[in-house]
């Protein structure tokens, strides 16, 4: 079966470290995404991707980055960790609808990440 | 911009009873809605999805119609269980004409009680 998986599933780092969290998908999407979630603040969208070699930013990209160098990964760097990033990241694919845009998304199981 | 206003939680029935979360959104164009559930230490999954007015989405006892002239796809379930405790989702997919993007609401939790 097709899924969408995301790794590590819990990190602790330290402010000022790289960090990078991995996410798989085996359902030949184009589309791609990073969220992060956070009580009060739902469901943020830090970068998305439309297909290889293409990235685009969200509402709250500063400070991640990320590539598409293939269809099934797309990793989110954190260039130098700060506390403010402590957060769940959830990593999604979609097809592209019929308009256009964005079909139904899958989600991965996320990943906690605390930093100290 | 696009968005989506959810009624804040927490949602808290018993079991048994009748739930209605509310969902309405601004667009330009003819955005496709949805439902996803987050159940506890998990992703998002859909939960169901309309994609041109006057549609109903249904799974699991769940339902949600699209209503275009009040812009509105509220979340109803007659007989709410346990194991419906989780945090629901509205959202906004592919709208022809405006934005690209999904658009999520906050989420509302609901907590059922035995």
């Amino acid at each position: 079966d097709a899924e969408i998986t995301q790794s590590p599933r819990h990190k602790i780092t330290e402010t000022g470290r790289q960090v990078t969290l991995a996410c798989h998908q085996t359902w030949n999407h184009n589309n791609m995404f990073w969220y992060r979630q956070d009580l009060g603040h739902g469901l943020r969208l830090i970068h998305y991707s439309y297909g290889v070699h293409d990235t685009n930013k969200g509402e709250v990209s500063d400070g991640y980055s990320v590539s598409r160098s293939n269809t099934e990964d797309l990793p989110l760097t954190l260039e130098s960790a700060a506390s403010s990033q402590t957060s769940v990241y959830f990593c999604a694919s979609s097809e592209s609808g019929l308009a256009g845009g964005v079909d139904t998304q899958y989600f991965g199981p996320g990943t906690r990440l605390t930093v100290l | 911009g696009d968005s989506v206003t959810q009624m804040e939680g927490p949602v808290t029935l018993s079991e048994e009873a009748f739930l209605t979360i509310n969902c309405t959104y601004t667009a330009t164009g003819y955005p496709s809605l949805f439902w996803y559930v987050q159940y506890p230490g998990e992703g998002l999954q859909l939960l169901l999805k309309a994609t041109k007015a006057d549609d109903k989405g249904s799974n699991k006892g769940f339902e949600a119609t699209y209503r275009k002239e009040t812009t509105s796809f509220h979340l109803e379930k007659g007989s709410v269980q346990v194991s419906d405790s989780a945090v629901y989702f509205c959202a906004l997919g592919p709208s022809s004409g405006g934005s690209y993007i999904p658009t999520f609401g906050r989420g509302t939790s609901l907590i059922v009680h035995p």
